[in-house]
């Protein structure tokens, strides 16, 4: 079955404790992003990769990293987590051809 | 990126056609407009997109005005599990970043 995952699906973590939240997909997708979901502000666009070490800036980088070593992986790295990072992530996928997006279920993450 | 807008919120009932309008004023010639959905829980969903003509799916169609300022997703036979938050966003063709806005919430009652 075509999808993205992601894992964990959900993280209750302190300040300052780095995490890794992956996402893989296994379409053989070129492009991948990033997205985290506030109320009253919709989805917004963190990191994208257009394929395989190439990495750049969505609309709200600050504070994360990304990496892409292997086409089906794309993680959202979190060096040093705020309150501020409290959000629903979502990681999408898509071939440079096509327009559908496929997004991964989410991940819900709490900072304290 | 041009801006669309959409409804805050629609109510339909089960069975019956819905109509969830957009209008996007601004929209350029290179811009695909194009539908996603977030069901409650749950990442969102591509629907459906289309540049000029009318587009249908298996999930929906897709009614583009000529001048293209507006356009109209029609579910022709809601049921309870199109209950969800549509999105309409313009798409540059070569783009791929969605720009979310706050979309349409769609409620349907049995």
């Amino acid at each position: 079955e075509a999808q993205v995952t992601q894992n964990p699906r959900y993280l209750i973590t302190v300040t300052g404790k780095k995490l890794t939240v992956t996402c893989s997909q296994n379409m053989n997708h070129e492009y991948m992003s990033w997205y985290r979901q506030d109320p009253g502000l919709g989805l917004r666009q963190i990191y994208y990769s257009m394929n395989v070490e190439v990495t750049d800036k969505g609309d709200v980088p600050e504070g994360y990293k990304v990496s892409r070593k292997e086409k089906r992986n794309f993680p959202l790295i979190l060096e040093s987590p705020s309150p501020n990072q409290t959000s629903l992530y979502f990681c999408a996928s898509s071939n440079e051809r096509s327009y559908e997006q496929y997004f991964g279920p989410g991940t819900r993450l709490t900072v304290t | 990126d041009a801006k669309t807008t959409q409804p805050n919120s629609m109510e339909s009932n089960e069975e019956e056609p819905v109509h969830l309008p957009c209008n996007h004023s601004t929209i350029s010639g290179t811009d695909y407009i194009h539908w996603y959905r977030q069901l409650p829980s749950q990442g969102p969903e591509y629907v459906i997109h289309g540049l000029t003509s009318n587009v249908n799916n298996r999930m929906a169609s897709l009614a583009i005005a000529e001048d293209r300022k507006s356009s109209t997703l029609i579910l022709h036979r809601a049921t309870l599990r199109d209950a969800a938050v549509y999105y309409c966003i313009l798409l540059r063709e070569g783009a791929q970043k969605l720009v979310f806005g706050q979309g349409t919430r769609l409620t349907i009652n049995p």
